[in-house]
This record gives structure tokens, C-alpha cells and sequence, in this order.
């Protein structure tokens, strides 16, 4: 089965500062991983995606997250922070093996303070 | 319109009240999906159709009919529902059949069970 894991349910940053989310994913076969944004009352919005290739992975508004398959992890970093940042964050993977079903992580509220 | 749209947004209806809730993809992909999403717990995959036949129904209760006329519409009906069923209702697209099926979201309906 596959599974994902996001460390920190709440992260609080400084406008500026450096912006790291956390995601853990377990799959027995190659992965493919998403991290996607919600703005608050809006749908979810794809931020980027990994699926072969390169493991470092560039996203819209600024985002990027490094595959790094012996730590499985898949971690969403930006250099500094914007207000606009602030919203929920998930990860998420699917494999082929399940179909592409998206399993999804808990989620991540991002904080932004002035 | 693009992209992947819902109506109503907000929806408040009694438990023993009948109401469907509408999603509309303009990406022209051959796959729909409806999705959960309450308070503090993952997000829940409700109904998968591929190719306008319903390939997914993870053990939801029956008083939640799915329909999908065509490729581009899914709809959600909704019967006697109970309190425990108020949450934001994802509706999602996707290309199956063309690698990693990536799935692009509407912004939900935000349905509040009375």
C-alpha cells in the first residue's frame, strides 16, 4: 500500500524567510508525488509534480521540491516567504501499481507573519 | 469557463431534503472524481469514473448517488443525508491512460447539513 506522512500540521514562518514542508511517502514501486495548494474556500491547485526524471522539481509561485528516493521523501521549499503563501499545503502520490489513485498526506497549514 | 467548475459553492439543506450538486470539466479529460474533504482528516475519495462508467466506490453510503452523463458532467445527488455529511465536496478531472494522470480540482461545494 502506499502512504504519505506530513511532518507538522501547522508551520509558522516570517515573511522572507525560507518556507519548508515536509512529506514522507511509503511505496513499494516507483512513486509518482504531488504537492498541491488550498487557498481558504477554494479547491486544491497543483503546485508541482514529480513523476521521472530530474528529482528537483520547479512549481508555480516560486515552489520547488527535491525527490530524493533513499530518504523518500519529497519536501516543498521556497527561498522567502510571501503573505500570499499562506494557505494549506498537501502531498500526495500515486503509483501505477494502484491505479494512480492519489493518496493524499494530512495537510500542512502554512503561516505567514509580517 | 476552464478549468473545473462546481455549483452551487454553498449548499444548506435540511436531512431530509433531496439535492444534487453539479461539476463541469472544459480539459477534456475522460476521467471524474468526487472527493470529501471535513475537518482535521484526509481527504476523502468518494466515486472514480473513467470513461463516463463508474470505476471506484469506496464504500460510500447509498444516501450518495453519483451520475455522469457524459465525460465533461458528474453529479453528486443527495438524500436524507445526516449531519456527519457536512463538508467541502471536491470535484476532480483527469486523462487516464497517458502515463501519470494528474488531477486538476474545482473549487468545491461547501454543503452544511441541518
Amino acid at each position: 500500500a502506499q502512504s504519505v506522512t506530513q511532518l507538522g500540521s501547522h508551520v509558522s514562518v516570517s515573511e522572507g524567510a525560507l518556507v519548508l514542508l515536509r512529506c514522507n511517502y511509503s511505496s513499494s514501486v516507483p512513486p509518482y508525488l504531488f504537492w498541491y495548494v488550498q487557498y481558504p474556500n477554494q479547491g486544491l491547485q497543483l503546485l508541482l509534480k514529480y513523476t521521472t526524471g530530474a528529482t528537483l522539481v520547479k512549481g508555480i509561485n516560486g515552489f520547488e521540491a527535491e525527490f530524493k528516493k533513499s530518504e523518500t521523501s519529497f519536501h516543498l521549499t521556497k527561498p522567502s516567504a510571501h503573505m500570499s503563501d499562506a494557505a494549506e499545503y498537501f502531498c500526495a502520490v500515486s503509483t501505477m501499481e494502484y491505479g494512480n489513485k492519489l493518496v493524499f498526506g494530512a495537510g500542512t497549514i502554512l503561516r505567514v507573519k509580517s | 469557463e476552464t478549468g473545473v467548475t462546481q455549483t452551487p459553492r454553498h449548499l444548506v439543506m435540511g436531512m431530509t431534503n433531496k439535492k444534487s450538486l453539479k461539476c463541469e470539466q472544459h480539459l477534456g479529460h475522460n476521467a471524474m472524481y468526487w472527493y470529501k474533504q471535513s475537518a482535521k482528516k484526509p481527504l476523502e475519495l468518494m466515486f472514480v469514473y473513467s470513461l463516463e462508467e463508474r470505476v471506484e466506490n469506496n464504500s460510500v453510503p447509498s444516501r450518495f448517488s453519483p451520475e455522469c452523463p457524459n465525460s465533461s458532467h458528474l453529479f453528486l445527488h443527495l438524500h436524507t443525508l445526516q449531519p456527519e455529511d457536512s463538508a467541502l465536496y471536491l470535484c476532480a478531472s483527469s486523462q487516464v491512460g497517458t502515463g501519470v494522470d494528474t488531477q486538476y480540482f474545482g473549487p468545491g461545494t461547501r454543503l452544511t447539513v441541518l
